[in-house]
C-alpha cells in the first residue's frame, strides 16, 4: 500500500495560487490519490481525487505526474477560508483512509 | 453542511459515566465510520459498518461499543473511559464500494475527567 509524504507547513498570500505537493512514490497502478482538508476543529472535507489524469472541480485542481509518483493540489485563488490542514491520501485498502500529519496551509492577508 | 450530523457537539464525562455519541447521515449511504482524533495526532479509523454490519474494528478497546441500527444511524456507546480517551470523535459515511468518497460530520469533542 502506498504511503504519502507532504511538507508539514506552507504559507501563501491571499489571492495567489496555493500549490501543495505530495509524494507517493510507491503507489500502484490502480490506486487513487485523494485530497481532503480539515479546517480547525471541524471534520475533514473531501476536495478532489484522481488516478492518472489531471482533475479539476469547483474547489481545486489536481495535477498527477506521468509516473504517478507525485501530485500537486492547486487552489487557484486562495482565500483566508482556505487556511486548513491538507491531507494527501492513497487509501490503504477498501474504505481505509489513513490520515497522516498533512500540510498546514496558512493563507496570509 | 455535509449531510452528516453528530450530537452532541461537546461532551464532558467522568470516568464512571456512560454516554453515547450519535451520528446520522442524510446522503443515502450504506457505509458508516467512526474515527478518533487525539490532540496533535492524525485521525485514526476505529470502526467500519457496511449495510449495518461491522466489517472493521481497528483494535479498539471494549469500553467503546458501536451500534448501527440502520444505514442512516450510527452510535458510539462509551463507558468507563480514561482521560486519554479525550479526543474529537468523527463520524463519516460513504457508499461501500471501496473507492467512494467519505463525508465527515463536524465531530463530537469529548473530555473525560
Amino acid at each position: 500500500d502506498a504511503k504519502t509524504t507532504q511538507p508539514p507547513s506552507m504559507d501563501c498570500a491571499e489571492g495567489r495560487a496555493a500549490n501543495l505537493p505530495c509524494n507517493h512514490s510507491t503507489i500502484s497502478g490502480n490506486e487513487y490519490v485523494y485530497w481532503y482538508r480539515q479546517i480547525h476543529s471541524q471534520g475533514p472535507q473531501y476536495i478532489i481525487h484522481g488516478l492518472k489524469n489531471n482533475e479539476t472541480n469547483e474547489m481545486a485542481s489536481l495535477i498527477i505526474t506521468e509516473d504517478r509518483k507525485s501530485s500537486t493540489l492547486i487552489l487557484p485563488h486562495a482565500t483566508l477560508r482556505d487556511t486548513a490542514v491538507y491531507y494527501c491520501i492513497v487509501p490503504q485498502g477498501a474504505q481505509k483512509l489513513v490520515f497522516g500529519q498533512g500540510t498546514r496551509l496558512t493563507i496570509n492577508p | 453542511e455535509t449531510g452528516v450530523t453528530q450530537t452532541p457537539r461537546h461532551l464532558v464525562m467522568g470516568m464512571t459515566n456512560k454516554k453515547s455519541l450519535k451520528c446520522e447521515q442524510h446522503l443515502g449511504h450504506n457505509a458508516m465510520y467512526w474515527y478518533k482524533q487525539s490532540a496533535k495526532k492524525p485521525l485514526e479509523l476505529m470502526f467500519v459498518y457496511n449495510f449495518k454490519e461491522q466489517t472493521e474494528n481497528n483494535s479498539v478497546p471494549s469500553r467503546f461499543s458501536p451500534e448501527c441500527p440502520n444505514s442512516s444511524h450510527l452510535f458510539l456507546h462509551l463507558h468507563t473511559l480514561q482521560p486519554e480517551d479525550s479526543a474529537l470523535y468523527l463520524c463519516a459515511s460513504s457508499q461501500p464500494q471501496g473507492r467512494e468518497t467519505q463525508y465527515f460530520g463536524p465531530g463530537t469533542r469529548l473530555l473525560v475527567l
